[in-house]
């Protein structure tokens, strides 16, 4: 089974511009989450969707959003990127179905503002 | 106080040694424990879950769980400089709502 792809992965952007990123779970997963990994906050919960809708959300600001279209595939967006953006945003499949359904993590986009 | 803690560390063992890691959590309704590890630029990984009171043993690595005391252990017997990584504890207390702690830095020294 293929696990979960995320792309790009590594990506460079300047301040005040915008940014997508892609994610496609497990196959048969229907929730995705979204993480930022940043060496001094560790990780940081962004969102959750399940069969297209936003099921948890995090603390972030309105310019982080995101969808997950009809085969549970997702995309993330960033808008007016500022440089505290820069991190590695991880995307995590899970059956969304039952507490022991454990995240199973993509290899991550990272992000450089400059 | 956050959902999940853990020590930073970081935790040095020689190798062939236990290492133990530990994690605690503020929520009470918490139902299901997850393990993760995270090597240097790499993501997260599962190593072990586990739901109920006792212990869970896979290869080198055992879980622990104790609900009453809100905690969460893992042993990794024989240890060896390939699983010198941080280690992250998760805790889904709520449906699909996953904490995770801050991670401790496991070295294992040769």
């Amino acid at each position: 089974k293929a696990g979960v792809t995320q792309t790009p992965r590594y990506l460079i952007k300047t301040r005040g511009q915008q940014v997508t990123l892609s994610c496609s779970p497990i196959s048969g997963h229907r929730s995705v989450s979204w993480y930022q990994q940043t060496p001094g906050q560790g990780l940081q919960f962004l969102f959750e969707y399940f069969s297209e809708t936003q099921r948890n959300k995090g603390n972030f600001p309105g310019r982080f959003s995101g969808r997950q279209f009809s085969n549970s595939r997702s995309e993330m967006n960033v808008s007016t990127l500022e440089l505290g953006d820069s991190a590695l945003y991880l995307c995590a499949s899970s059956s969304g179905q039952g507490v022991i359904s454990p995240l199973h993590f993509g290899n991550g986009t990272r992000l450089t503002v400059t | 106080q956050k959902e999940v803690e853990q020590n930073s560390g970081p935790l040095s063992v020689p190798e062939g040694a236990i290492a133990s890691l530990n994690c605690t959590y503020s929520d009470r309704g918490s139902q299901s424990f997850f393990w993760y590890r995270q090597y240097s630029g790499k993501s997260p990984e599962l190593i072990m879950s586990i739901y109920s009171n006792g212990d869970k043993e896979d290869g080198r690595f055992t879980a622990q769980l104790n609900k009453a005391s809100q905690y969460v252990s893992l042993l990794i017997r024989d240890s060896q400089p390939s699983d010198s990584a941080t280690y992250l504890c998760a805790v889904n207390s709520n449906f699909n709502k996953f904490y995770f702690g801050s991670g401790t830095k496991l070295n294992v020294k040769p």
